[in-house]
């Protein structure tokens, strides 16, 4: 039973244009969230992060919404760049935030 | 500059071996985890230390053992016992005890066992 999900496997985008990555999640304890981005054959590099005290925060391009009576997430990547193709993790935790739950994925394709 | 490092980036082991996989951090973080990762899945958590000498059971520890005597090394030793060690290993690092949640990964190391 995935307490994270990401409905999407895939998700292709113009470049210029918003990206719009989703992320469910069913455990309402969850309290901290991030989002990693991964190239393939390395590690996931931290990406932003939003705590249940706050509906959004933003960081140069990226944006993440939080909707906790939805227990729904979504990253805005605003103007998408071809860079950005990767797979994007969301992850969520519980307080200690020493003990995260991975969603599986959505891989972005931004075409030039 | 500081990082984590993983050793090698791919291994090949024979089906019925033991094979540790290496993890440094130069970091100076006192929380270090192991995540394997298969195709279409999330990262999901081996095992975990929050400090030297103390490590706990992630969500499939069953086949897996690691060690934590130095606060910069956190072995992953794929046992025998493991039914599809097959996978994408990840080590990640984070400053433990404090608001900021942030694991860092390392490269990963790739196993194959046939």
């Amino acid at each position: 039973d995935q307490q994270v999900k990401q409905n999407s496997p895939s998700l292709s985008v113009q470049e210029g244009r918003i990206s719009i990555l989703n992320c469910d999640y069913t455990n309402s304890m969850f309290d901290y969230f991030l989002w990693y981005k991964k190239y393939p054959a390395e590690g996931p590099t931290f990406l932003i992060s939003i705590s249940s005290i706050k509906d959004k925060n933003e960081d140069g391009r990226f944006t993440v919404f939080l909707n906790k009576s939805a227990k729904h997430l979504s990253l805005h990547i605003v103007p998408s760049q071809p860079g950005d193709s990767a797979v994007y993790f969301c992850a969520a935790s519980v307080g200690d935030g020493q003990n995260f739950v991975f969603g599986p994925g959505t891989r972005l394709s931004v075409l030039p | 500059d500081g990082g984590i490092t993983q050793s090698p980036k791919y291994l090949f082991r024979k089906e019925g071996q033991n094979v540790t996989l290496s993890c440094e951090q130069n970091l100076n973080h006192d929380a270090m985890y192991w995540y394997r990762q298969d195709p279409g899945q999330g990262l999901r958590l081996i095992y975990y230390s929050q400090i030297v000498n103390d490590f706990q059971k992630g969500d499939i520890a069953e086949g897996y053992s690691v060690s934590r005597e130095k606060k910069e090394s956190f072995p992953l030793t794929v046992t025998s016992a493991q039914k599809n060690p097959t996978a994408f290993y990840l080590c990640a690092s984070s400053i433990a005890g404090t608001g900021n949640y942030e694991q860092y990964f390392g490269p990963g190391t790739r196993l194959t066992v046939t």
